[in-house]
């Protein structure tokens, strides 16, 4: 089966500073790759998606992501953070039967 | 509105005894998933299925058991065969990526404390 690596588990960055999490994944065909959030005390919401198509996807709340087949990647980024962006950050990799694997994610922390 | 309804939202139970956490959707979803949520280790697949009366294993199915007789019902039986029984239960259900989307959406989860 599939599998995600997020190798940071905790990150801290101050507020208005750009961010990078990392995700790298396996999986033997085209991965279907996503980023999920999920803030305190609620439930996971779809950042982004990429299927098929331009390697670098946006998604919601400024954040975008860009496929490196060569590196097998998905990194999420955000050109300036805001403190409601403290969240744990999840992403995953799905595979053509439908089955779907999570990374341990990384747990973001905004320094005012 | 559509969505996906886990119940109860705080479980408990005894060791020993065997418990079947509720996950009901309403979106005509084909695939629906469960998984377990503990600190540290996001979340593992126990068990996925993509169409009625059928459904896979995941990383950690052990202790567990599913059915799907229903395209809108997917309960998990958490069994007094799990060592560790203690954790946060997620369900999910997802459209097939032909159709445009493929991502899962969840259920708000079912805390699960064994004592």
């Amino acid at each position: 089966a599939q599998s995600v690596t997020q190798p940071d588990i905790h990150i801290t960055v101050s507020e208005g500073a750009s961010l990078e999490l990392r995700c790298n994944y396996s999986y033997g065909a085209t991965p279907y790759l996503f980023w999920y959030v999920q803030s305190p005390g609620q439930g996971l919401q779809l950042l982004l998606k990429y299927f098929s198509g331009d390697t670098l996807v946006q998604g919601i709340k400024g954040f975008e992501a860009e496929f490196k087949r060569s590196q097998s990647s998905f990194n999420l980024r955000k050109p300036s953070v805001h403190w409601s962006d403290a969240a744990e950050y999840f992403c995953a990799v799905g595979a053509d039967n439908n089955d779907m694997r999570f990374g341990a994610g990384t747990r973001l922390t905004v320094k005012p | 509105d559509g969505g996906i309804t886990q119940s109860p939202k705080y479980l408990f139970r005894k060791e020993g005894q065997n418990v079947t956490l509720s996950c009901e959707q309403n979106l005509n979803h084909d695939a629906m998933y469960w998984y377990r949520q503990d600190p540290g280790q996001g979340l593992r697949l126990i068990y996925y299925s993509q169409i009625v009366n059928d459904f896979q294993k995941g990383d950690i199915a052990e202790g567990y058991s599913v059915s799907r007789e229903k395209k809108e019902s997917f309960p998990l039986t958490v069994t007094s065969a799990q060592k560790n029984p203690t954790a946060f239960y997620l369900c999910a259900s997802s459209v097939p990526r032909t159709s445009g989307s493929g991502n899962l959406l969840f259920g708000p989860g079912t805390r699960l404390t064994v004592l």
